[in-house]
């Protein structure tokens, strides 16, 4: 069964950074391209980032550019987002989202989230 | 990039069919077939409904179709359902990569 599993919940204070996992598992994660996507409370989807298949190239919405990574452990199938200098604005659920087709933009399988909460 | 312009809210009656916009520029919607559809239920992942433009994934119920005209996408349920009920965000391909989201619609069975 395909699925990205993230974990539960994280706590920051501002101006901290977190890392947030999401495991796949059931498919080739090296032939699919992965997307971050956040939604604040109560607030509509944001598009974040894109890893490409091989691991090595990403894009960044312009309003992350320059505090956010997403990479991959090939090892164990393990996507990561990493978001630093956090503030208040950032407490939202975090999904990772994987691109069904090459091409497509189709965001097929999504994990259950990750909520973080930026708060001092 | 700002996002995509949706009505905030679209409401039918069971059995109606509905039309959901999004509405974007020439260099995004206008421009682009990336265009997809994403149900969310309250306290959900997003459900991918439609994809470039027109296409449903296996699955999904063909009640849901998609559309383009110029740079504004829709989404028409048809035979709408108490199940129907949700927020529906559309989402296009900008360009280098980057994708943009609507700002969503709540979709209200009377």
């Amino acid at each position: 069964q395909v699925q990205l599993e993230q974990s539960g919940a994280e706590v920051r204070k501002p101006g901290a950074s977190v890392r947030i996992p999401c495991k796949t598992s059931g498919y080739a994660f090296d032939f699919h391209y992965m997307h971050w996507v956040r939604q604040a409370p109560g607030q509509g989807l944001e598009w974040m980032a894109v890893l490409h298949p091989s691991g090595s190239e990403a894009t960044y919405a312009q309003s992350f550019q320059g505090r956010i990574t997403v990479t991959r452990d090939a090892s164990s199938g393990t996507f990561y987002m990493d978001l630093w200098s956090l503030e208040s604005g950032d407490t939202a659920i975090y999904f990772c989202a994987r691109e069904m087709e090459t091409g497509s933009g189709a965001l097929d399988i999504w994990g259950q989230g990750t909520m973080v909460t930026v708060s001092s | 990039q700002s996002a995509l312009t949706q009505p905030a809210s679209v409401s039918g009656s069971p059995g109606q069919s509905i039309t959901l916009s999004c509405t974007g520029k020439h260099s995004d919607v206008g421009t682009y077939t990336l265009v997809s559809w994403y149900q969310q239920h309250p306290g959900k992942a997003p459900k991918l409904m439609i994809y470039e433009v027109n296409k449903r994934p296996s699955g999904v119920s063909d009640r849901f179709s998609g559309s383009k005209s110029g740079s504004t996408a829709s989404l028409t349920i048809s035979g709408l359902q108490a199940e129907d009920e949700a927020d529906y965000y559309c989402c296009s391909y900008v360009d280098r990569s980057k994708y943009v989201f609507g700002t969503g619609t709540k979709v209200t069975v009377l």
